[in-house]
């Protein structure tokens, strides 16, 4: 059974950059695609992008000065870099698997983690 | 900002039918398949249907996917207590070089 694991500091200052990672068991990192998508609390799904295992990235058109994706097929994990953090990124954030496809499924998830932005 | 409306709640009775429509553009659902999540209270999101209307091996053919020119509905048969949850629209969106839209996102009421 895959499972994806984020890790992250709980909290962040603003104007810092923000970094978290993915770690991703049972399963092949080839073949799909690895994304971050993030839940401000109490409202609904944002997506922040993906990296293809090849390594070609696609980020949300609202993020992308911002946000930088990075994978390591050797140790199995995925990471994104969000700069420039305001009270507006505080969300949870999870990673999540994507299949193949004109519009990729995500069929398995991280737990989440909570990201709180603030002084 | 979702691209991607929905309903903001519905809601029935055990055994009744239940249906979330999910309304796009040309640029999106018109162009791309569909997708859709359920998020129990507290866990992350669960994949439901891709593709408008295929099931992944666990999700119960109570639940059933459709899609017509840029509007998706989601359809909820013989409604258990179970299935209160959040439930979101996805799909690729080709505008501004291609990119990923989630729904607004509805709360299904087991009354």
């Amino acid at each position: 059974q895959v499972q994806l694991q984020e890790s992250a500091p709980g909290l962040v200052k603003p104007s810092e950059t923000l970094s978290l990672t993915c770690a991703v068991s049972g399963g092949s990192f080839s073949n799909y695609y690895w994304c971050w998508i993030r839940q401000p609390p109490g409202k609904g799904l944002e997506w922040i992008g993906y990296m293809y295992y090849s390594g070609s990235t696609n980020y949300n058109p609202s993020l992308k000065s911002r946000v930088t994706m990075s994978v390591d097929t050797s140790k199995n994990q995925f990471s994104l870099k969000l700069s420039s953090v305001t009270a507006a990124d505080t969300a949870v954030y999870y990673c999540a698997r994507g299949r193949s496809g004109i519009t990729p499924p995500f069929d398995f998830w991280g737990q989440g983690t909570l990201v709180t932005v603030s002084s | 900002q979702s691209v991607l409306t929905q309903p903001p709640s519905a809601s029935g009775t055990p055994g009744q039918r239940v249906t979330i429509s999910c309304s796009g553009s040309s640029s999106n659902i018109g162009s791309n398949p569909v997708n859709w999540y359920q998020q129990l209270p507290g866990t992350a999101p669960k994949l439901l249907m891709y593709s408008n209307n295929k099931r992944p091996s666990g999700v119960p053919d109570r639940f059933s996917g459709s899609k017509s020119g840029t509007s998706a509905s989601l359809a909820i048969s013989g409604l258990q207590s179970e299935d209160e949850a959040d439930y979101f629209c996805a799909a690729w969106d080709d505008s501004l070089n291609g990119h990923y839209v989630f729904g607004t996102g509805t709360k299904v009421t087991v009354l």
